[in-house]
């Protein structure tokens, strides 16, 4: 089963609005979480990490005023688009290492996805 | 140069026949590599995980590491339509992950 989620799934705003995409660990805890953000037909890209307790790390280019990432506990972090524009159009996927989880089905060194949240800005 | 260099295809095959994907890297600090199944409008799902060089088999799935080569491979035995998907490589030194750019392949019926 999934062990990582996301909400919403799709959303659709108007030009200047923010929006709030939640991604959560299932069942483990992660002190660290990835945003990725891929267009059509090409790969992962990653937007920043986020931090438990600490601020995010942004990858060049990235803009952290526009892209806020707060991790509010082990368990949720969440990426605000704000004030959101048509180019702002993307998939947005997260993802977590399970670390030191215990759990036995889970590969310690890589990164577990969620659904993604598909975002198009009117 | 890009640090991991994969074909995007597409890659069409009949359905029965063997998939082959590839991945070569330049990086030699690599220490793990995945092979990652994305379905159209999902997020991607772990298919593979392998962290020495060597060959690691699950069901119909063969992933290879050869890192003397830096050259990763995955194979699909009797492939079926359901595995039409994009395939993604994925490895791992510190703590991102670098991708390649994906393959997609359909498996027609």
């Amino acid at each position: 089963g999934a062990v990582v989620s996301q909400h919403p799934s799709r959303v659709i705003c108007k030009s200047g609005t923010s929006v709030k995409i939640e991604c959560r660990s299932l069942d483990f805890q992660a002190t660290t979480m990835f945003w990725y953000r891929q267009f059509p037909k090409q790969s992962l890209m990653l937007m920043a990490t986020s931090n438990e307790g600490s601020k995010a790390t942004y990858e060049q280019g990235v803009e952290k005023d526009k892209f806020l990432i707060n991790h509010a506990s082990l368990t949720l972090s969440t990426l605000t688009v704000t004030s959101a524009h048509p180019e702002d159009s993307s998939f947005y996927i997260c993802s977590a290492p399970p670390g030191t989880s215990g759990i036995s089905t889970l590969k310690q060194e890589t990164q577990y996805f969620g659904p993604g949240t598909r975002l198009l800005v009117l | 140069q890009k640090e991991v260099e994969q074909d995007p295809g597409p890659l069409s095959v009949p359905e029965g026949a063997i998939v082959s994907l590839n991945c070569t890297y330049s990086n030699s600090a690599f220490q793990y590599f995945m092979w990652y199944r994305q379905y159209s409008r999902k997020g991607p799902e772990l298919l593979m995980y392998t962290y020495s060089s060597g060959n690691k088999e699950d069901g119909r799935f063969t992933a290879q590491v050869d890192k003397s080569s830096k050259y990763i491979s995955l194979f699909i035995r009797d492939s079926q339509p359901s595995d039409s998907a994009t395939y993604l490589c994925a490895m791992k030194a510190d703590y991102k992950l670098s991708f390649g750019a994906g393959t997609t392949v359909t498996v027609r019926a």
